[in-house]
Order: C-alpha cells, then sequence, then structure tokens
C-alpha cells in the first residue's frame, strides 16, 4: 500500500495566488521529509529538505521565500507556493527517508498556474 | 561530484528481451544506489536498490550489478514486459543522516509486444 500521500493530485491556481500542497507519512515517522520538481520528461530535481521542527534546507537556486516548506509533525509536511507565475508550472513530489535511508515517493502533484 | 550520469536517454527492446540500463558516479561517499520506476503522470516507486559492498543484487526480473573501482551501476531487466515500458530513474545517496537523493537523468523503457 502507499507509502506517502500527497494531496491534491492537481491544481489549478491564477496567477499571483498562492497554492499549498500537503505530504502525508501513512507507516512510519518521518523527521527528514524532501520536496521534489519535475519537469515534463526531465529528472527529478531536489527543492529542498525539510526537517520537522526546523526550517527547511533549500538547494541552490530555489527561493525560499517562494517556496515555503512547513514540516510541523512527524507525518506531515507542506510546501506552499507563493505568488505563483506560470513558470512554476510542474510536477511537485514529496518524498520521505525510511527505514534503511530508502526513500519513498508521493503520487505527485501538477500544479498548473494560468 | 554530485552528478549519477544515466544511459542511454531512451531504450527499446522488444518482448521477452533484456533491458540494459547504465549509471555512473564520481562521488565515492554515495552509499545507497537505489533505481526507481516512473509511469506517466505518478511518482517513482522503488524497484530495487543495492550497497556498494555488493556487486549484485536480484529480485524477480531485476537485477542491479555494481562495480564499485569503475564507480559504475546498473539495471538489467529480463524477459522484459510490455508493463515494463515506463521511465527509470538511477540514484545515489550520500552517507550520512542526510539522505539525499541525486537522481540519473532518466531512460524511457519501452518495449515492445
Amino acid at each position: 500500500g502507499a507509502v506517502v500521500s500527497q494531496h491534491p493530485s492537481r491544481v489549478i491556481c491564477k496567477s499571483g495566488t498562492s497554492v499549498k500542497i500537503e505530504c502525508r507519512s501513512l507507516d512510519f515517522q518521518a523527521t527528514t521529509m524532501f520536496w521534489y520538481r519535475q519537469f515534463p520528461k526531465q529528472s527529478l530535481m531536489l527543492m529542498a529538505t525539510s526537517n520537522e521542527g526546523s526550517k527547511a534546507t533549500y538547494e541552490q537556486g530555489v527561493e525560499k521565500d517562494k517556496f515555503l516548506i512547513n514540516h510541523a509533525s512527524l507525518t506531515l509536511s507542506t510546501l506552499t507556493v507563493t505568488s505563483a507565475h506560470p513558470e512554476d508550472s510542474s510536477f511537485y513530489i514529496c518524498g520521505i527517508r525510511g527505514p534503511g535511508n530508502t526513500i519513498y515517493f508521493g503520487e505527485g502533484s501538477w500544479l498548473t498556474v494560468v | 561530484q554530485q552528478q549519477v550520469k544515466q544511459s542511454p536517454q531512451s531504450l527499446i527492446v522488444q518482448k521477452g528481451g533484456i533491458s540494459i540500463i547504465n549509471c555512473a558516479y564520481e562521488n565515492t561517499a554515495f552509499d545507497y544506489f537505489p533505481w526507481y520506476q516512473q509511469f506517466p503522470g505518478k511518482g517513482p516507486a522503488l524497484l530495487i536498490a543495492i550497497r556498494p559492498d555488493v556487486s549484485e543484487k536480484k529480485e524477480g526480473r531485476f537485477t542491479i550489478s555494481f562495480n564499485k573501482s569503475a564507480k559504475q551501476f546498473s539495471l538489467h531487466i529480463m524477459d522484459s514486459q510490455p508493463g515494463d515500458s515506463a521511465t527509470y530513474f538511477c540514484a545515489a545517496t550520500l552517507s550520512g543522516n542526510t539522505g539525499k537523493l541525486i537522481f540519473g537523468q532518466g531512460t524511457t523503457l519501452q518495449v515492445k509486444p
């Protein structure tokens, strides 16, 4: 069964608005969650590492004020895309680090900014 | 040094054939090498993984071969089936608690009936 639940699976928002994506760990407590972004026919690019109870660690080139990450509990991390623009349209995928350092991924969230 | 290079970009195999995807890395600190399978519009699913102290790991039709000295590893899909048609990503994780996963570029596999 699913280890990671991601919601919503698809979202359309207007340019300039904010949208929140949730990632839940279903099977175990996850002190570390990861947020990836994937453009069509490309690989997954790590955006940030979300640590429960502390600030997220962002990869170089990722705007932390634009992509707000909150990891308030051991089972939930959220990614908020603020002031979204069409170029933010992408497939966002969260991953959780489980036993043995294995990373399990959610089903992803398609964001379309119009 | 953080890169994982994957080839080929795309692969077409006849049903029943062997699909082979190769990856190479530079950073010797990587200590966990998973392969993920991704279908269109879905998140990647863990297929099989290996650690550098093992040269080969087999799970069903899927085998990882690992060459530590050459810093290369590969995925072999035996008796490839049309249902295996997907994009495959190799990846590598740094040791320690960061667990940051670095992905290869991906290989789109098409298995023809």
